[in-house]
């Protein structure tokens, strides 16, 4: 089975700090199906980046994916106070997706 | 404007079963593929099916095999998903998602509580 590990599990920073979240996947796939969602309280996941490294529609540039093979990450440049959310990773291989467990960004 | 707005939840007992329905508008839906997401409350994503443009090909995780059926009416711009043999663990939040490469577009989900 694809197992998707998120680290960490919780990421305490303050509003301007840079955010590095890992997704690391226990099997190499086509990047093309990698993908980074954020969702906060009462919402449904928003889609941030996809193929890896492209941004989705409306999505700030300080979001930025990067990674290839078994190894990704999401890195926020200057976290603003709307960014306090969780982060998810997802990938598509052998007819099914899997998520990661989440990384919480928190304020400090 | 997409919209994706999933009904059909509720309290069941376990065994029990329930439909699911998502109907969406904003895109046309009969050109993708179409996921159902479920998350229990204060936790993580779960990708249950997901079903092809003419529904001819449909995948299930495996968890919910032989239990979960989804299925689609492109005329009605509609997204279904059969859930038969209900346990307690189904309790969760139901997403349906825009499929493709990635999930572009979620409705806000349907509360599904299986409990006696």
């Amino acid at each position: 089975d694809i197992v998707l590990t998120q680290s960490p599990g919780t990421l305490s920073l303050s509003p301007g700090e840079r955010a590095t979240l890992s997704c690391r996947v226990n099997q190499k796939f086509d990047s093309k199906y990698f993908s980074w969602y954020q969702q906060k309280p009462g919402q449904a996941p928003r889609l941030l980046i996809y193929g890896a490294s492209s941004r989705a529609t409306g999505i700030p540039d300080r979001f930025t994916g990067s990674g290839s093979g078994t190894d990704f990450t999401l890195t926020i440049s200057r976290l603003e106070p709307e960014d306090f959310a969780v982060y998810y990773c997802q990938q598509y291989g052998s007819s099914s997706w899997t998520f990661g467990q989440g990384t919480r960004v928190e304020i400090k | 404007e997409v919209q994706m707005v999933e009904s059909g939840g509720g309290l069941v007992q376990p065994g029990g079963s329930l439909r699911l329905s998502c109907v969406v508008s904003g895109f046309p839906f009969g050109s993708y593929w179409m996921s159902w997401v479920r998350q229990v409350p204060g936790e993580g994503l779960q990708w249950l099916a997901d079903i092809n443009q003419d529904s001819k090909t449909k995948y299930y995780v495996d968890s919910v095999k032989g239990r979960f059926t989804i299925s689609r009416d492109n005329a009605k711009n509609s997204l279904f998903l059969e859930m038969n043999s209900l346990r307690a663990e189904d309790s969760a939040l139901y997403y349906c998602a825009k499929d493709g490469q990635y999930f572009d577009h979620w409705g806000r989900g349907t509360l599904v509580t299986v409990s006696s």
